[in-house]
């Protein structure tokens, strides 16, 4: 069954950037939607965007101005850049997978991968 | 966009029944057959419990409900069990083509 896994530095310090990337097994990474959601500790969820197969991006508007997702098929990889971050980007960050089937399209995440925790200091 | 509003926390004693609201805008929830809801244990990635207001993936036991009216959706948990302790999110699709989730509601049992 598809698998996703995020990857990336787990300090980050203030003011740079964070990277990470969602490595997708068991299935293509074409045709569908990604998602990246965090959540700080203790705190709920909050949708960062979506990234389609062919580069189509959303993002919420709120990290809109600090936000980039890019895709690479090849490597069946999404990721997400956040730039200029602060002690509050300090979060679990997860990826998502949402859900299709055939030429329907849902509005909600079915795969979910494990999450990596990013942690803002210096 | 603002977070979906959700009760804090619900409790419930074994076998009873809990429902939490989710209360939207006529920009997502009100707008939209599009609220899905996630099960989220402590320390584990979320579920999806119902997605399109009242369906069940395959899998999730139908002792989860959901329904909606205006802007309001709410998730429905009878004969509630041990095991049915978390947290638990919704979320809609909204009018200008992102999602939001909800504030989230810790489920106790007693």
């Amino acid at each position: 069954q598809v698998q996703l896994q995020e990857s990336g530095p787990g300090l980050v310090k203030p003011s740079e950037t964070l990277s990470l990337t969602c490595t997708v097994s068991g299935d293509s990474i074409n045709s569908y939607y990604w998602s990246w959601i965090r959540q700080p500790a203790g705190k709920g969820l909050e949708w960062i965007g979506r990234i389609y197969s062919n580069g189509n991006t959303k993002y919420n508007p709120s990290l809109n101005s600090r936000v980039t997702m890019s895709v690479d098929t090849s490597k069946n990889q999404f990721s997400l850049t956040l730039n200029s971050v602060t002690a509050a980007d300090t979060a679990v960050y997860y990826c998502a997978r949402i859900k299709r089937a055939g030429a329907i399209r849902y509005y909600y995440m079915d795969v979910w991968g494990t999450g990596t925790t990013v942690t803002v200091s210096s | 966009q603002s977070a979906l509003t959700q009760p804090a926390s619900v409790s419930g004693s074994p076998g009873q029944s809990i429902t939490i609201s989710c209360t939207g805008t006529s920009s997502d929830v009100g707008i939209y057959n599009f609220v899905s809801w996630y099960q989220q244990h402590p320390d584990k990635a979320p579920k999806v419990m119902i997605f399109d207001v009242t369906n069940r993936p395959s899998g999730v036991s139908n002792r989860f409900s959901g329904s909606k009216s205006g802007n309001t959706a709410s998730l429905t948990i009878s004969g509630l069990q041990a095991e049915d302790e978390a947290d638990y999110y919704c979320a809609s699709y909204t009018t200008t083509n992102t999602y939001v989730f909800g504030t989230g509601t810790k489920v106790t049992v007693l």
